[in-house]
């Protein structure tokens, strides 16, 4: 079955600490996105990829950094420059052109304690 | 820049009920619109979309027309059942060289109960 996958699904930090949140996908998209949703603000952009090697800041990128390696996987690493880095993190895919859809993963909630 | 504006929430129905959810965006260009609904702890699926002025977009009993005088896209569904809790999400796709990336309303939570 194509899809993306996001992982873990549940992810515990120290503050401090840097933590890379995992996302693939299989549906031979070549666009990326990943977005922090914090309850009552909707979806805001943090990086976003339209093609492999190549990748755009959003609207909220401070204290977070990305790569784009290969054409199936979009990391995300939340890192210790992040103030408030607890939220719930989506990763989603798209394919390049007007009037796609994007495809979203499950989630993964980042808990710093 | 863009944006969608979506009514304020929460939403609270008793099954069966008439439901609207407001959502207005910003005119730059003929973007394509978009309803997402979000289950609780999971991600976004596309619920329905529409890419032209006067297209309606449907699926599982929900509508919305895409209405560029008004620069709107209601979603409305005629009876809303227990499983429809969920929160939706208006989107538009973004212009320019940005093509394709999608700006969200702040979603509306919908409650229905029996």
């Amino acid at each position: 079955d194509g899809g993306i996958t996001q992982s873990p699904k549940y992810l515990f930090r120290k503050e401090g600490q840097n933590v890379t949140l995992s996302c693939e996908q299989n549906l031979n998209h070549d666009a990326m996105y990943w977005y922090r949703q914090d309850p009552g603000q909707g979806l805001r952009l943090i990086y976003y990829s339209q093609i492999v090697n190549d990748f755009q800041k959003g609207d909220i990128a401070e204290g977070y950094s990305v790569s784009r390696e290969k054409k199936e996987s979009f990391p995300l690493t939340v890192t210790s420059a992040q103030k408030n880095p607890t939220a719930f993190y989506l990763c989603a895919s798209q394919k390049t052109g007007m009037n796609t859809e994007a495809f979203f993963g499950q989630g993964t909630r980042l808990t710093v304690v | 820049g863009d944006s969608v504006t979506q009514m304020e929430g929460p939403v609270t129905l008793s099954e069966e009920a008439f439901l609207t959810i407001n959502c207005t965006y910003t005119a730059t260009g003929y973007p394509s619109l978009f309803w997402y609904v979000q289950y609780p702890g999971e991600g976004l699926q596309l619920l329905l979309k529409a890419t032209k002025a006067d297209d309606k977009g449907s699926n599982k009993g929900f509508e919305a027309t895409y209405r560029k005088e008004t620069t709107s896209f209601h979603l409305e569904k005629g009876s809303v059942q227990v499983s429809d809790s969920a929160v939706y999400f208006c989107a538009r796709e973004a212009g320019g060289t940005s093509y394709g990336k999608l700006t969200f309303g702040q979603g509306t939570i919908l409650t229905v109960h029996p």
